[in-house]
Formats: C-alpha cells, sequence, structure tokens
C-alpha cells in the first residue's frame, strides 16, 4: 500500500529565510513517480514538479529544489529566501508507474507561512 | 486550451438534495480523475476514467455517487441525497500518459 507522510503541519519563517518541507513515503512498488503540488488560498493544486523512482538527482529551479534519496524514501523540498508569495499548502504525492489508474496518493500537506 | 475548467466554483445545497459537477478537461489529456479533498487533508482519489471508460472507483465513492464521462470529453459527478459528510472541495485533474497531472480549481460543496 502507497502512503504519502508529510509531518510537518504548519511551518512559518521570515521572509528571506529558506525553508524545508519534508516529506517521506513508502510503496511496495518499484517504479513510481513523486510530486510536489502548491494549493495556494485560491484552492487549486498547482504543478511543481514530478520525479520518477529511477532518477534520484537532486534538481533546482530558481528558488525551489528538491532532495530525493531512495534510501531514506524521502523527497524534500527546499525553497530558498522565501517570498511571501510562497505561502500557501504544500502537497507531496505518489503514484504508481505501471498499470492501474496511476492515481495520486497525497500527504496531509504542510502550511507554510511567510512573514514579511 | 485554458486548462482544466470546473463548474460551479462554489455550492450550496440542502441535506437531501442531489447536486450534479461538472469537469471540462485539457483537449488532449484522455485520462480524467475525481478527487475529493476535505478540510487540513489532501486529496483522496474517488474515480478514474479512461476516454469514457470508467475504470477505476475508490471505496470512497458510495453508491450516492455516480460519474460519468459520456463522450471522453467533459465529465460528470453527481452527488444524491447529499449528507452534512459530504462537504468538500471536489477536485477534478486530466492526464496523458507519461504527464503529470492538471487541476482544476475544484467546487467547493457546503451540505447545510
Amino acid at each position: 500500500a502507497q502512503k504519502v507522510t508529510q509531518a510537518q503541519t504548519e511551518i512559518s519563517v521570515v521572509e528571506k529565510e529558506d525553508v524545508t518541507l519534508d516529506c517521506v513515503y513508502e510503496t511496495r512498488d518499484t517504479t513510481y513517480y513523486l510530486f510536489w503540488y502548491k494549493q495556494p488560498p485560491s484552492g487549486e493544486l498547482v504543478f511543481l514538479i514530478r520525479r520518477n523512482s529511477f532518477d534520484e538527482q537532486n534538481e533546482i529551479s530558481g528558488r525551489y529544489s528538491w532532495n530525493f534519496q531512495k534510501s531514506t524514501s524521502s523527497f524534500n523540498f527546499t525553497i530558498t529566501a522565501s517570498q511571501v508569495v510562497d505561502s500557501a499548502v504544500y502537497f507531496c504525492a505518489l503514484s504508481e508507474a505501471i498499470g492501474g489508474a496511476n492515481n495520486l496518493f497525497f500527504g496531509t500537506g504542510t502550511r507554510l507561512t511567510v512573514i514579511p | 486550451d485554458t486548462g482544466v475548467s470546473q463548474d460551479p466554483r462554489h455550492k450550496i445545497t440542502k441535506r437531501g438534495q442531489n447536486v450534479t459537477f461538472r469537469c471540462d478537461p485539457i483537449s488532449e489529456h484522455n485520462r480524467l480523475y475525481w478527487y475529493r479533498q476535505t478540510l487540513g487533508q489532501g486529496p483522496e482519489f474517488l474515480t478514474y476514467f479512461q476516454n469514457e471508460a470508467q475504470l477505476e472507483k475508490s471505496r470512497l465513492l458510495s453508491d450516492r455517487f455516480s460519474a460519468e464521462r459520456p463522450k471522453g470529453s467533459f465529465s460528470t459527478l453527481e452527488i444524491q441525497r447529499t449528507e452534512q459528510g459530504d462537504s468538500a472541495m471536489y477536485l477534478c485533474a486530466s492526464s496523458s500518459p507519461g504527464e503529470g497531472y492538471t487541476f482544476g480549481s475544484g467546487t467547493r460543496l457546503t451540505v447545510v
């Protein structure tokens, strides 16, 4: 069975600080995808990244970076020099890659508040 | 293409009434998903269509819920005899094989 755990329910940081959001997952599949989504107050889920289980390279996109460690089943997300516009709920998700619906299993989310 | 559209954005209904939501996916996406999100939780999978075929349903989808995608394009989700526990955000997403999922803005249902 798949499971995604985001242990941090809420985080507050002061603008320009760096912040890391943790994600730990469980799956019996050897092939799977991991995702991060941002949900601002408007409610829409905004796609940030997809990573397949065979690609453990870290990725950087502007102020965002992701650290995928298969050995610890973690896929952590770091925002560098946080801004007020980063305030949102962030979800980590997992999907199987082979067969079936490939539906997403979400964590419970981390609410990030960036204080100006 | 403007992404995934959902209608209405908000719906308030009295307990026991039926409601129907609509989702228009990205036109070239053959996969369509419905999710439900309650306050403080992540979205939970409800059902999945590949073209017009409903291929998978979650146990969360009680017999009061029905979803259709008659021509493989837009989809509807109907809830009959609504209960207060049905109050949630209903999210639609579409995708193509090998691609990520694009979500709509959701329909927020409040049952009073």
